[in-house]
């Protein structure tokens, strides 16, 4: 079946980077755009950019713009969201979503503490 | 940006009963290629979100027909015909027309 399958919880200090993976499984990982998504505990849904897989295309939300960057590496059918200079409001859930296809991956909590 | 914005914040449910959830956009949703770019998600307790309906009114694959979606331009509703214990948590719309994807606030479901 369609599967995004995400990296583990990660604990970093202020100022230090975090990179969260996204393995794809059950479809053609190229066809479909990667989107990220993060959810501080309590509150709602905040979209934080895309990826289109097959180009390597990003586009980013303009509140992260300079601190985000989304790569991928086909061979192994995995994206990825590196966020840097990282602050405690940087704490969160988050998530990959290939959104047309309606899968998300199961989040990674990322705490961000020193 | 499209602003979203949902109401009510909360709804508590008979089980049995309906509910109705409201999404307004601050612009319209209707894209040049005929389609309407909203979608709606619940949010279970500590689980991803997982989608209802797409393009406004379309039932995702395995959604029960008890959700229904509707509307147009910039007013849109989510309806639940007879509300289940399984259809507790948090209901977000989201628009995809233009970029920044935007969601709304969310409406959290209780059942009485």
């Amino acid at each position: 079946q369609v599967q995004l399958v995400q990296s583990g919880a990660e604990v970093k200090k202020p100022g230090a980077s975090v990179k969260v993976s996204c393995k794809a499984s059950g479809y053609t990982f190229t066809s479909y755009d990667v989107n990220w998504v993060r959810q501080a505990t309590g509150q709602g849904l905040e979209w934080m950019g895309w990826m289109t897989p097959n180009s390597g295309n990003t586009g980013y939300a303009q509140k992260f713009q300079g601190r985000v960057t989304m790569t991928r590496n086909i061979s192994i059918s995995t994206a990825y969201m590196e966020l840097s200079s990282l602050r405690s409001e940087d704490t969160a859930v988050y998530y990959c979503a290939a959104m047309t296809t309606g899968t998300w991956g199961q989040g990674t909590q990322v705490t961000v503490s020193s | 940006d499209i602003v979203m914005t949902q109401t009510p914040l909360s709804l508590s449910v008979t089980p049995g009963q309906p509910a109705s959830i409201s999404c307004k956009s601050s612009q319209s949703l209707l894209h040049s290629d005929g389609k309407t770019y909203l979608y709606w998600y619940l949010q279970k307790p500590g689980q991803p979100p997982q989608l209802l309906t797409y393009e406004d009114s379309n039932r995702f694959s395995g959604v029960p027909d008890r959700f229904s979606g509707s509307g147009s331009g910039t007013d849109f509703t989510l309806k639940i015909s007879r509300v289940e214990a399984e259809d507790v948590g948090v209901y977000y719309c989201m628009q995809s027309k233009q970029l920044p994807l935007t969601f709304g606030g969310g409406t959290k479901v209780e059942i009485k």
